[in-house]
């Protein structure tokens, strides 16, 4: 009962320094969705995917990048980090859009960027 | 763009009161609503889900309410005790390509024993 799963947890990178982050689910779920939460903010979202191969931009993309190379990982990367992007990360998947869609999030990745 | 607002940001409350959280949302073309708790550092737990065609939903001590017309959901939480403090969001599904949820800032609520 896996769900949705990030690595890592925590992350502190300097600035301009670059990482990604993973998330996996096992739901074999179609779309998968990368979220910031800010202190005072709802989450927003940076990016999604509606299927393998496929990603498009969300609310706020501009500093990051992404990747679905298969059904059950979808990648999120900086290349290049700001203090700005100090945040915790949170991934999600759902099946396709409908009324008792749900969906599914990981527990998050704190990262800090000093 | 869809807007979804909490109120209180805040509440405090005696173990054992009854209480309520309000959600509301400005466009009504959704596929649902979802309530979500969240724990300090930790990730989100699906609370509830309600669907566009439904009116309510209810889980054990929880029942939210959805008026999609007028975009708003409210939250009761029956005989609170010092467990449920945590902070509950409230998420809205997106009738648009990506389906993403559009989210409110939340209510912390702390229980008082």
């Amino acid at each position: 009962n896996a769900g949705v799963t990030q690595t890592p947890k925590f992350r502190v990178l300097k600035t301009g320094q670059s990482m990604t982050l993973l998330c996996a689910q096992d739901m074999n779920h179609e779309y998968m969705y990368w979220y910031r939460q800010d202190p005072g903010m709802g989450l927003r979202l940076i990016h999604y995917s509606v299927g393998e191969g496929t990603t498009a931009k969300g609310e706020v993309p501009d500093g990051y990048n992404v990747s679905r190379l298969k059904k059950q990982n979808f990648l999120l990367g900086l290349e290049s980090a700001a203090p700005s992007q100090t945040s915790v990360y949170f991934c999600a998947s759902s099946r396709v859009p409908g009324r008792n869609t749900e969906a599914f999030f990981g527990q998050g990745t704190r990262l800090t960027v000093v | 763009k869809q807007e979804v607002t909490q109120i209180p940001a805040a509440l405090s409350v005696p173990e054992g009161e009854n209480l309520v959280l309000n959600c509301s949302f400005t466009d009504s073309a959704i596929y649902n609503l979802q309530w979500f708790r969240q724990d300090p550092g930790k990730g989100l737990t699906s609370l509830l889900l309600i669907q566009s065609s439904q009116r309510e939903q209810t889980s054990g001590r929880l029942n939210a309410s959805l008026d999609k017309s007028s975009g708003r959901s409210t939250l009761y939480i029956a005989a609170s005790q010092p467990g449920d403090s945590a902070t509950y969001l409230c998420a809205v599904s997106a009738q648009t390509g990506a389906n993403n949820l559009f989210f409110g800032t939340g209510t912390r609520l702390t229980v008082i024993p």
